[in-house]
């Protein structure tokens, strides 16, 4: 059964550092992995996805990179802002499911101190 | 950009009253699903749903709940007689091939 897990479960770093947030996933077996952005209270807010054929996506300040055979995918956040403070969730879609459902780590509870 | 809509954003109901939660999926793709998170806690898959039919439900989705597509534009996710329990954020979300899009939930509260 497919579990994943995101560590650590909260980190406060000051404004302007560069940081990585980890997801780890017991089965290889992926189509997908997401990462997503949390607001309090709010929804969910798709930052990245990275296909199971792929290594690495970007956007703007945010890498993502997916390493399959060793079930760890990394966020990294350059230069991070006040405006980055957020609760960030990676999700996996398993290749042997063909529901598409997605399964989803507890997250990662980032404050950025300005 | 095509999104994933949810109404209402927030409901507040007597426990043992029924609820409907909506959902109106992007318009191209043929995957529906509904989620949950309890405040605090991780997201949980409750029902997938294809070609007019539930093709994968959770343990938690019970009697209880039920899922409907009654127009082919909607897709809603009712809860007959509410618990305590059931408060909560409800997510809809869509898919086509790859990527799934969410919609920003609907939370319920059950008093």
């Amino acid at each position: 059964k497919q579990e994943v897990t995101q560590i650590p479960a909260a980190l406060s770093v000051p404004e302007g550092e560069n940081l990585v947030l980890n997801c780890s996933f017991t089965d290889s077996a992926i189509y997908n992995l997401q990462w997503f952005r949390q607001d309090p209270g709010k929804g969910l807010t798709s930052l990245l996805l990275i296909q199971s054929s792929q290594r690495e996506q970007t956007s703007g300040r945010l890498n993502a990179s997916l390493d399959k055979s060793s079930g760890r995918s990394t966020l990294y956040i350059a230069a991070s802002q006040p405006g980055d403070s957020a609760t960030y969730l990676c999700a996996v879609r398993p290749a042997r499911d063909s529901n598409y459902q997605l399964i989803w780590g507890a997250g990662t509870k980032l404050i950025i101190k300005p | 950009e095509p999104e994933v809509t949810q109404t209402p954003s927030h409901q507040v109901t007597q426990m043992g009253q029924e609820v409907i939660l909506r959902c109106v999926p992007i318009s191209n793709h043929l995957y529906f699903y509904w989620y949950r998170q309890i405040l605090g806690q991780k997201v949980e898959f409750l029902v997938s749903f294809y070609n007019n039919e539930i093709s994968e439900k959770s343990e938690i989705f019970d009697d209880q709940f039920s899922v409907e597509r009654p127009d082919g534009s909607n897709f809603t996710l009712k809860i007959r007689s509410t618990k305590l329990e059931d408060s909560a954020m409800y997510f809809c979300a869509s898919a086509g091939n790859t990527e799934a899009f969410f919609g920003q939930g609907t939370r319920l509260t059950v008093v």
